[in-house]
């Protein structure tokens, strides 16, 4: 079954502890992305990555990292998480190919930073 | 830039209305269109989507077509139940630039019995 599994599914933590919400999927998709759930705004884009070691900023990058040394993984890092990043944080991967077009998404992870 | 408008909600409506989400889009290339759909407590599942002009998108009795002229993307169903309450996102992407999809900002949808 195609999958992206996002681990922890709801986080409370405290400001300043670094946490890593991990990202995996079972499609061998080129494309992965993650993604921020505010109300009000919809989602909107942190990081995402093309392809093994190719990573580039989305829209609200500051205050995340990510890395790609597998296809498969994207997690997401928050070295210092701070209260403005509580939120509803959702990875997504899509094929390059021309079936691309069908996005997937994780079942998405709770965070709440106190 | 690329971005998507679609009607502030919530909206509420009696079980067997008619829907209408509305949701118009800018773009600078030839953008494919989706609709997902969010139930409570859950992540994003796609809905419908398009991927030209004059496409249709059909799925669980909803159905929204891809329309260049009027740059328009609206959901609509003949006749709601209240499994359909959920929050329902318009969204674009451009496979030949970027990952990026860009999303409405959601409309709440909520269905009385």
């Amino acid at each position: 079954e195609a999958q992206v599994t996002q681990n922890p599914r709801y986080l409370i933590t405290v400001t300043g502890k670094k946490l890593t919400v991990t990202c995996s999927q079972n499609m061998n998709h080129e494309y992965m992305s993650w993604y921020r759930q505010d109300p009000g705004l919809g989602l909107r884009q942190i990081y995402y990555s093309m392809n093994v070691e190719v990573t580039d900023k989305g829209d609200v990058p500051e205050g995340y990292k990510v890395s790609r040394k597998e296809k498969r993984n994207f997690p997401l890092i928050l070295e210092s998480p701070s209260p403005n990043q509580t939120s509803l944080y959702f990875c997504a991967s899509r094929s390059r190919d021309s079936s691309g077009n069908t996005i997937y998404f994780g079942e998405g992870s709770w965070l709440t930073v106190v | 830039g690329d971005s998507v408008t679609q009607m502030e909600g919530p909206v509420t409506l009696s079980e067997e209305a008619f829907l209408t989400i509305n949701c118009t889009y800018t773009a600078t290339g030839y953008p494919s269109l989706f609709w997902y759909v969010q139930y409570p407590g859950e992540g994003l599942q796609l809905l419908l989507k398009a991927t030209k002009a004059d496409d249709k998108g059909s799925n669980k009795g909803f159905e929204a077509t891809y329309r260049k002229e009027t740059t328009s993307f609206h959901l609509e169903k003949g006749s709601v139940q209240v499994s359909d309450s959920a929050v329902y996102f318009c969204a674009l992407s451009d496979l030949g630039r970027d990952d990026k999809i860009i999303f409405g900002k959601g409309t709440r949808l909520h269905i009385l019995p």
